[in-house]
């Protein structure tokens, strides 16, 4: 059960995009379409942005998309905002009612 | 509207034991599977637990398997983690969250365990 790789920090400027990469196994995300996105402003409650891989929940903005290839998911923010500035968590079930996160991703715009 | 309130965080000294509870309303416990999250003071998201929708079925990580367990109570519409054996590692807040096609749509505001001597 080790963390979801991803990078420690990513950056944009406004209307430019932005892709964070979540690296696990094929027991993980490579085995389930089940790789879900968090967003997490401080001190705030981790809001849902993907799920499946690359369904979006009702009043998620179209400027987020998820994709996955082989062991490998990806987030990507379209259009960065000054409200995108947060941190993202990947999350993946790896089989059996386990679930694994990611190691988070600090987003900033400049 | 739908909330989960989360109840029970507390400072307690090293081996001791706490239960936290998570309170839902405006939907039907026993209709969804159910997870608890944590996330130490500066730290990221670390996933907990998840338990089925009529308990039947449950998952833990590997770094509290056979010191936490997760339980429900569908009629009080109430989900629990008893966690014993608490260590220094385990201070964080702890979060009840709703699972949705995969992904925790729904998470209560959290409360906050404290292990310290």
């Amino acid at each position: 059960q080790s963390a979801l790789t991803q990078p420690p920090s990513a950056s944009g400027s406004p209307g430019q995009s932005v892709t964070i990469s979540c690296t696990g196994t094929s027991s993980d995300v490579g085995a389930y379409n089940y790789v879900s996105w968090y967003q997490q402003h401080p001190g705030k409650v981790p809001k849902l942005m993907i799920s499946e891989v690359s369904k979006r929940p009702s009043g998620v903005p179209d400027r987020f998309s998820g994709s996955k290839s082989g062991n490998t998911a990806s987030l990507t923010v379209s259009g960065l905002q000054a409200d995108d500035e947060a941190d993202y968590y990947c999350s993946s079930y790896a089989g059996s009612n386990v679930f694994v996160f990611g190691t988070g991703t600090k987003v900033t715009v400049l | 509207e739908v909330q989960l309130v989360e109840a029970g965080g507390n400072s307690v000294q090293p081996g001791g034991s706490l239960r936290l509870s998570c309170a839902a309303s405006g939907f039907t416990l026993r209709s969804y599977w159910m997870h608890w999250v944590r996330q130490a003071p500066g730290k990221g998201l670390a996933w907990v637990s998840r338990i089925n929708n009529d308990g039947s079925g449950t998952g833990y990580a590997e770094s509290v398997k056979g010191r936490f367990t997760i339980s429900r109570d569908n009629a009080q519409n109430t989900l629990h983690l008893q966690m014993n054996s608490l260590r220094a590692e385990d201070t964080a807040v702890y979060y009840c969250a709703r699972e949705y096609s995969g992904g925790l749509y729904y998470w209560g505001q959290g409360t906050l365990v404290t292990v310290s001597s």
